[in-house]
C-alpha cells in the first residue's frame, strides 16, 4: 500500500512569495498517476496539477509541479491572496475505479 | 460547465443507512468513470469509491468495503453512494468527482478533474 507525506504541515508566507510544497510516496510511482489539488473550506476541491507537472485547464502558470519516482514538488510562485488554502497530493490508481491515497495536506496560511 | 451537485447528507444514528446522490452536468456523464471522496472532521481528502463508465466496475476503499455500493444512473445523469452500518468515524463531507482518463507512455493515467462542493453526513 502506497502513502503520501506531505511537507511542511503549514506554511506560513506572505503575499509575493514562493510556495514550495512536498510529496514523497512510501514506494515508486508513475509519475503520470500523481495529482495535486487545492482545497478551500466549503469549496469543491480544485484540481491544479495532473501527471506530476501537468497544469489542469484554467490553472496560471504560478503554479508548477515536478518530481519523479518518490519525491514531487508543487510551486507556487508570486503568491495571490486566493493561493491560501490546503494544497493536496493524490497517487490515483491505473483504473477510474481504483482510487487512490491522498497526502495529509498542506495548508499554505498568511504570515 | 461541468457541475456536480451532491445530495442527500444528513443526521444518521451509528449503525444507521444513508444513500447520497450526485447530478451531473456540462459533460457526457455516461463517457466518464466517477469517484466519490470524502473530508473527515480535522483530517485530509480521503478516496471512498469509484465506478466505471457503464457501472459495471466499482472500487472501494478499505475503511468501508463491504459497507457502501457505489452505482449510476446514465440516463439521469446521476451518481450515487449507499452506505450501510454507519459508524461515528463516517462524519464528514462526502464529494463527487468526475474521473478524467489520459493515454500517456503507453498507458492510461487518471485524476478527478472536477468535483462538487460535497454533502454533509453526520453519524451521531
Amino acid at each position: 500500500e502506497i502513502v503520501l507525506t506531505q511537507s511542511p504541515g503549514t506554511l506560513s508566507l506572505s503575499p509575493g512569495e514562493t510556495a514550495t510544497l512536498s510529496c514523497r510516496a512510501s514506494q515508486r510511482i508513475n509519475s503520470q498517476s500523481l495529482a495535486w489539488y487545492q482545497h478551500k473550506l466549503g469549496q469543491a476541491p480544485r484540481l491544479l496539477i495532473h501527471g506530476a507537472s501537468s497544469r489542469a485547464t484554467g490553472i496560471p502558470d504560478r503554479f508548477g509541479g515536478s518530481g519523479s519516482g518518490t519525491d514531487f514538488t508543487l510551486t507556487i510562485s508570486r503568491l495571490e491572496p486566493e493561493d491560501f488554502a490546503v494544497y493536496y497530493c493524490q497517487q490515483y490508481g491505473d483504473s477510474p475505479w481504483a482510487g487512490g491515497p491522498f497526502g495529509p495536506g498542506t495548508k499554505v496560511e498568511v504570515k | 460547465e461541468v457541475m456536480l451537485v451532491e445530495s442527500g447528507g444528513r443526521v444518521v444514528r451509528p449503525g444507521g443507512s444513508l444513500r447520497l446522490s450526485c447530478a451531473a452536468s456540462g459533460f457526457k456523464f455516461k463517457d466518464f468513470g466517477m469517484s466519490w471522496a470524502r473530508q473527515v472532521p480535522g483530517k485530509g481528502l480521503e478516496w471512498v469509491s469509484g465506478i466505471n463508465w457503464n457501472g459495471m466496475t466499482t472500487g472501494y476503499a478499505d475503511s468501508l468495503k463491504g459497507r457502501c455500493i457505489i452505482s449510476r444512473d446514465n440516463a439521469k445523469n446521476s451518481l450515487y453512494l449507499e452506505m450501510n452500518n454507519l459508524r461515528i468515524d463516517d462524519t464528514g463531507v462526502y464529494f463527487c468527482a468526475k474521473i478524467k482518463g489520459d493515454y500517456v507512455d503507453s498507458a492510461f493515467s487518471y485524476y478527478m478533474d472536477a468535483w462538487g462542493k460535497g454533502t454533509a453526513v453526520s453519524v451521531s
